[in-house]
């Protein structure tokens, strides 16, 4: 069975700085590898996704992928309050839906 | 576009009792997915249709829990009977095609909040 590690954190950055979030995952398998926000008493909504190995830039979002060592990152520059939720990591690309981590939880302190 | 639409957004009842949410798509979306967010976990995916079969139910508890796309269109999760474990939102979500999970466009409902007492 797939597996996704993510620290649950919370993980405490000051605003404008650079948030770091990290994943773990077990199917080497794996295609596709996504990043979803969710906001407390939201539902998920994605944010980035990510096949290749290397960095992928969207806006203030990077994502980074490294099969060889089966890790994948978000990182967040200028980070703001609003970017104050929980980041979920998720495999895909298997018949099998989406498979996700635990979630980290983001606060940005003003 | 409507989004996915999921009713009731709350449910309370006592265990043993039953149970049933319903969900419709984004019109057009052949794939529907129903997963299983306990408070501080992931979502859990339970079950996931193709238009109206199933493709993968293997994390769904069959001994309590079922669900139906009859039309192809909208879907019907029940649980009967709940226990103090199903306490959770339940979350419908839908993607164009199978190829959602290549691309990760799936699109959430708001969820149904079960609490079992």
């Amino acid at each position: 069975q797939k597996e996704v590690e993510q620290n649950s954190g919370p993980l405490s950055v000051p605003e404008g700085a650079i948030a770091s979030l990290n994943c773990t995952y077990s199917d080497r398998g794996s295609q596709s590898f996504f990043w979803y926000r969710q906001y407390s008493g939201k539902s998920p909504e994605l944010i980035m996704f990510i096949y290749s190995n290397g960095d992928k830039e969207d806006g203030r979002f990077t994502a980074q992928l490294n099969k060889a060592s089966q890790y994948v990152s978000l990182l967040i520059r200028d980070s703001q309050p609003s970017d104050s939720a929980t980041y979920l990591c998720a495999l895909g690309g298997g018949a099998d839906g989406l498979t996700f981590g635990k979630g980290t939880h983001l606060i940005i302190q003003p | 576009e409507a989004g996915v639409a999921q009713s009731p957004r709350y449910k309370i009842i006592e265990k043993r009792q039953s149970v049933a949410f319903w969900c419709n798509p984004i019109s057009g979306h052949a794939t529907l997915y129903w997963y299983q967010q306990i408070l501080g976990q992931g979502p859990k995916l339970l079950i996931q249709f193709q238009n109206n079969g199933v493709v993968d139910d293997s994390q769904l508890p069959k001994d309590r829990f079922s669900a139906e796309r009859l039309k192809g269109v909208d879907s019907t999760l029940k649980i009967q009977p709940a226990k103090l474990e199903d306490s959770a939102v339940y979350l419908c979500a839908s993607s164009l095609d199978l190829a959602g999970t290549l691309t990760g466009e799936l699109f959430f409902g708001e969820g149904s909040r079960l609490t079992v007492l």
